[in-house]
């Protein structure tokens, strides 16, 4: 089956760095996504890999390792505005996304 | 203006009344999606069109039906609410090319009594 795996919830401090996994299962893969999604509010797309390695936007990285099937979203300089839900979503052969359930990240003072 | 609308914003309804959400948008893509959000879950999907004539079953596709009728306006219908379809509705689209990314319209909180 497909699955796409991320942590619940993670708490960081404002200004410091914090890193959120995702592991993925797909029937063939076609790259992945991260998305922010403030509470009661739309996901917005953070990045897109679908080649090995870092890709750095601003304050936010993501990386892919396909042989692993892992990911990672690295947020730098965390301000309280980061808080919200990060969700990884793999897209498949069929260029289907499979969405993990979110990683909640708290960010305190 | 936004690029992808949905109305109603908000909705409650009682249990067996035909209930249907609209979707609009104007980026040009051919790509239109419906998905909902549970509490814990993720997000899932219901239907999806490729294009006008193209509709499709996602993954939770009971109790729904849609509607493609124009290129930028795709509806979701439940033709029987029932309260575990109480739920955040989004609608997203997409280009289509490379990297397909989905934009996803400010949703829509159903709640069936």
């Amino acid at each position: 089956g497909q699955n796409i795996d991320q942590p619940t919830e993670m708490t960081a401090t404002e200004g410091a760095i914090v890193q959120i996994n995702c592991t993925y299962q797909t029937s063939g893969f076609n790259g992945l996504f991260w998305y922010q999604q403030h509470a009661g509010e739309a996901p917005t797309f953070l990045s897109y890999n679908v080649l090995d390695g870092l890709e750095e936007k601003g304050r936010f990285s993501s990386f892919l390792s396909r042989s692993k099937g892992y990911s990672y979203l690295l947020l730098k300089e965390l301000q309280m505005k980061d808080s919200a839900s990060y969700l990884c979503a793999a897209l498949d052969s069929n260029y289907q996304l499979i969405w993990g359930a979110g990683t909640k990240l708290i960010i305190k003072p | 203006d936004a690029d992808v609308t949905q109305t109603p914003r908000n909705r409650i309804t009682k249990t067996g009344k035909r209930i249907m959400l609209e979707c609009s948008q104007t980026k040009g893509h051919d790509r239109m999606y419906w998905y909902r959000q549970d509490p814990g879950l993720g997000l899932r999907l219901i239907y999806y069109s490729f294009d006008v004539k193209d509709i499709n079953k996602g993954e939770i596709s009971d109790g729904y039906s849609v509607s493609r009728q124009a290129q930028a306006k795709f509806s979701l219908s439940l033709e029987s609410a029932i309260p575990n379809q109480t739920a955040l509705y989004f609608c997203a689209t997409s280009g289509g090319r490379e990297t397909d990314t989905q934009y996803f319209g400010p949703g829509t909180r159903l709640t069936v009594l």
